[in-house]
């Protein structure tokens, strides 16, 4: 089983809709949990970070982590034709590490 | 707002000559970082750097590479004797207060072993 599986899609929606992407991981000693954003030639961007499990929201994107379920998702509401990107979900073990386990990357295209 | 600059955007370089990626992370960040994307995999970490010396590194950082901060300002990764099996888009990355925070790409250095 691969350590962070992502579903590396093309997903297409229409502008206005509701982002899901998902990452599952096999590391239950995972704790720190980030979303990072990635356009075409640049590097990857943080988006969030969170410890732990729970959610946590900023503007139109909110993370979740359920850690029982070792899933973690990331919401992006009334997306928008700017936020066409490829989506990394990043892990890592330890505060004292960084090593961050990246996912295969999800890349998204909001239509006008 | 303040950003990871790394040179050259993209190097050509022969099998088995030596390569030298330049990065100057933010100024105030003291942890650094060397990432690599071969084309179509995930991102994967090479190595950490912290208070002069590699913190952490992982397999695929083997003797053929090297990492240096020369000055104030500059970090480097160096690459002797490149193989085909190293082209790929190398990311440096820095952080401010630790490991634990997220951090700061640069736009990355493609690299093309030919």
């Amino acid at each position: 089983q691969k350590e962070v599986e992502q579903d590396p899609g093309p997903l297409s929606v229409p502008e206005g809709a509701i982002v899901s992407l998902n990452c599952t991981y096999s590391n239950s000693a995972f704790q720190y949990f980030m979303w990072y954003r990635q356009y075409s030639r640049k590097g990857p961007e943080l988006l969030m970070y969170t410890y732990s499990s729970g959610n946590k929201e900023d503007g139109r994107f909110t993370a979740q982590v359920d850690k029982s379920s070792k899933y973690i998702s990331l919401f992006i509401r009334d997306s928008q034709p700017s936020d066409s990107a490829t989506y990394l979900c990043a892990m890592k073990s330890s505060s004292n590490t960084g090593k961050l386990i990246f996912g295969q990357g999800t890349t998204l295209q909001v239509k006008p | 707002e303040p950003e990871v600059t790394q040179t050259p955007s993209h190097q050509v370089t022969q099998m088995g000559q030596e390569v030298i990626l330049r990065c100057v992370p933010i100024s105030n960040h003291l942890y650094f970082y060397w990432y690599r994307q071969i084309l179509g995999q995930k991102v994967e970490f090479l190595v950490s750097f912290y208070n002069n010396e590699i913190s952490e590194k992982s397999e695929i950082f083997d003797d053929q590479f090297s990492v240096e901060r020369p000055d104030g300002s500059n970090f480097t990764l160096k690459i002797r004797s490149t193989k085909l099996e190293d082209s790929a888009m190398y990311f440096c990355a820095s952080s401010e207060s630790g490991f634990a925070y997220g951090y700061t790409f640069g736009s990355g250095t493609r690299l093309t072993v030919v």
